[in-house]
């Protein structure tokens, strides 16, 4: 499967705990983001990378979240300190660099459970 | 500030009858527009895209959308509704000025229903 690939599937953790999700793009692709969404939205925008650079971060991405990508290749996300309002599902995706209007394509999500 | 508006929470609709999903947007500059579905369980997959050109988008499983850029605004359509269309339809708008940067705005999504 050459998609972008998403693990874990589903998270459930306790409040207070961290917690690290993993984006695997399609191969090639230099752009990935990540997106949340939560029961009966849209996916909100989180971040951006080109290549290993961050170069977008919304007004959402608290303190408490860190995003990687070390050598352009695949992404983490951590949650630091869990809250109850974290459960959503994390999605990531990923484009090529043809041009500035190449659509993106999503992975399956990370569904991630606060209890 | 880019933002996209799917006034429609469900559309129910026969099999066989056409299908419309209502989308308006707003952007500052030009509008690069999407249009993304999603199983349950599933991610989003692409549908079609506007950038430039015709203004009428031809895009998978028989999907097409039009752009008027009077009423800012990319309906998706399709002619003859199947049951295994019955899902939940993103409607999703990217500026194009710089300030904008390079991420997707989505709509909350209007759920699609096609009973037999």
């Amino acid at each position: 499967d050459t998609g972008v690939s998403q693990n874990p599937r589903h998270k459930i953790t306790k409040r207070g705990q961290n917690v690290t999700f993993r984006c695997d793009p399609i191969s090639e692709h230099n752009r990935l983001y990540w997106y949340r969404q939560t029961l009966g939205q849209g996916p909100e925008f989180l971040t951006y990378f080109q290549n290993e650079a961050q170069l977008e971060k919304s007004r959402l991405l608290s303190d408490r979240f860190s995003a990687e990508r070390p050598k352009g290749s695949f992404s983490t996300l951590e949650i630091q300190r869990t809250e109850q309002g974290d459960s959503a599902m994390y999605l990531c995706a990923s484009s090529p660099q043809l041009e500035e209007n190449t659509e993106a394509f999503f992975g399956q999500g990370t569904r991630l459970t606060v209890v | 500030a880019q933002s996209v508006a799917q006034p429609e929470d469900q559309v129910n609709v026969a099999e066989g009858n056409p299908l419309t999903v209502k989308c308006t947007y707003s952007v500052s500059g030009n509008p690069y527009l999407f249009w993304y579905v999603q199983y349950p369980n599933r991610g989003l997959q692409f549908l079609l895209k506007y950038i430039t050109g015709d203004n009428l988008v031809k895009g998978s499983y028989g999907f097409e959308a039009e752009f008027n850029k009077s009423q800012t605004s990319f309906h998706l359509k399709k002619p003859s509704a199947l049951v295994s269309d019955s899902a939940l339809y993103f409607c999703a708008v990217r500026d194009d000025i710089k300030a904008a940067g390079n991420k997707l705005t989505f709509g909350g999504g209007t759920r699609v229903l096609v009973k037999p």
